[in-house]
């Protein structure tokens, strides 16, 4: 079956610096891939998608390749900040089957110092 | 433009109590899933729904658990005899379309079973 693979955290950063958060897949069929963030109590927020292979996802800073090649979907932040701490999720839904349901990875929490 | 609604936000229940959980998409989507989240875990798929049809059951508990989406209404999902191990954050996602498509969350409901 389907499934994500995520870094394991927790991560601390400095403000300031460089963010990669690793993420990688198995999937049966062709899935389109996302980046979700979950502040503390809240749901979840997409933060980024990329539905084929090469596409690259951005959003407020964030970026994330689809390298099919290496069945990898990498976070990356050039300069965090404070406010970019949350718990990230990677997650894929499969477009070749009729499930709909997206598969997740367990979370990576980020806590930013000033 | 309302996003996705869940009610309660909270939500407590002693043992043996029902607990239900209820979930209105955004508007113009037909699609619903159920996740659960633990604590300190990711997102386990429960179940995904379209109107008055289950699509896919396949992570729901084989016992006590239910999820309907009528015709009218919210999507509900049902936990009879809760148990302690029930005690989780419940998300609501909803789409436009089925498949790889992307998914939006609600603010999710936090049961506690005493």
């Amino acid at each position: 079956g389907d499934s994500v693979t995520q870094m394991e955290g927790p991560v601390t950063l400095s403000e300031e610096a460089f963010l990669t958060i690793n993420c990688t897949y198995t999937a049966t069929g062709y899935p389109s891939l996302f980046w979700y963030v979950q502040y503390p109590g809240e749901g979840l927020q997409l933060l980024l998608k990329a539905t084929k292979a090469d596409d690259k996802g951005s959003n407020k800073g964030f970026e994330a390749t689809y390298r099919k090649e290496t069945t990898s979907f990498h976070l990356e932040k050039g300069s965090v900040q404070v406010s970019d701490s949350a718990v990230y999720f990677c997650a894929l839904s499969d477009r070749s089957t009729n499930a709909g349901k997206s598969t997740f990875g367990d979370g990576t929490t980020l806590t930013v110092k000033p | 433009n309302a996003g996705v609604m869940q009610n309660p936000r909270h939500l407590v229940r002693r043992r043996g109590q029902e607990a239900r959980l209820r979930c209105s998409p955004m508007k113009g989507h037909s699609h619903v899933y159920w996740y659960r989240q633990l604590p300190e875990e990711g997102l386990k798929f429960m179940v995904y729904l379209q109107k008055e049809n289950i699509i896919d059951e396949s992570g729901m508990p084989k016992e006590r658990f239910s999820a309907e989406f009528p015709k009218e209404g919210p999507s509900i999902l049902r936990i009879q005899q809760v148990v302690r191990g029930d005690s989780a954050a419940y998300f609501c996602a909803s789409s436009a379309f089925g498949q790889g498509e992307t998914q939006y969350f609600g603010p999710g409901t936090r049961l506690l079973v005493l």
